[in-house]
């Protein structure tokens, strides 16, 4: 299965933008970009997913390199309740879902 | 809407018991995907069903099993518990199956095997 690489914690002031980034080289031409992020004993909740075109959503924005061997979700502006560990995640037809380590976001005030 | 639903959301059980855990979609989805999540481990996936039907299998052993009704509601069951089993197992709800479409999850069931 193709792997995705994030930093492991990034912080961010609240109402600032925050830039999450994701490498996916081995990503494959059926492969989805998926993104979700969890609060600590919580299940995981949908942020955002795309193919190959940019996405928005109420969420957030998901830019995707044109030769889509990584990708970005966009904040547009960080509030408290968005400090989570995020996760990106390629999905194939198995649809076998795996999260990683992910990013944990931390929002300042 | 209401989200999914999972119960029990907390649970304890003694090795060699098995356990049957349940998962209500959000109304109008008709696919349905169980993972187990556990600190070590982090997410892995065990089963999507579709239409009563598997569609996919992660690498669990036969122990971990499902099945769907025809209102789309789902069960998994685990038999012959082991220690290794305790986990948040989680349940998660998408209109239809396959990897183009968003899931949304459950709060979890946490099984505890002492």
């Amino acid at each position: 299965d193709a792997k995705t690489t994030q930093p492991n914690s990034m912080e961010s002031n609240e109402e600032e933008p925050v830039h999450l980034p994701c490498n996916h080289s081995t990503i494959s031409g059926t492969d989805y970009i998926h993104w979700y992020r969890q609060l600590p004993s919580q299940g995981p909740e949908y942020v955002i997913h795309g193919l190959t075109s940019n996405v928005n959503n109420r969420m957030a924005s998901l830019a995707i390199a044109e030769d889509r061997k990584s990708s970005t979700l966009i904040l547009h502006r960080a509030t408290l309740r968005d400090a989570a560990v995020y996760y990106c995640i390629l999905l194939g037809n198995n649809n076998d879902m795996r999260f990683g380590a992910g990013t944990r976001l931390t929002v300042k005030p | 809407k209401a989200g999914v639903t999972q119960t029990p959301r907390y649970l304890i059980k003694t090795r060699g018991q098995q356990v049957t855990l349940s998962c209500s979609p959000i109304s109008g989805h008709r696919s349905v995907s169980w993972y187990q999540q556990t600190p070590g481990q982090g997410l892995q996936f065990l089963f999507e069903y579709f239409s009563e039907t598997q569609r996919n299998k992660g690498n669990f052993p036969g122990r971990f099993s499902g099945r769907q009704f025809s209102n789309s509601r789902s069960e998994m069951n685990v038999s012959t518990l082991e220690l290794g089993d305790s986990a948040l197992y989680l349940c998660a709800s998408s209109p239809f199956p396959g990897h183009s479409y968003e899931q949304y999850f459950g709060p979890g069931t946490r099984l505890t095997v002492t």
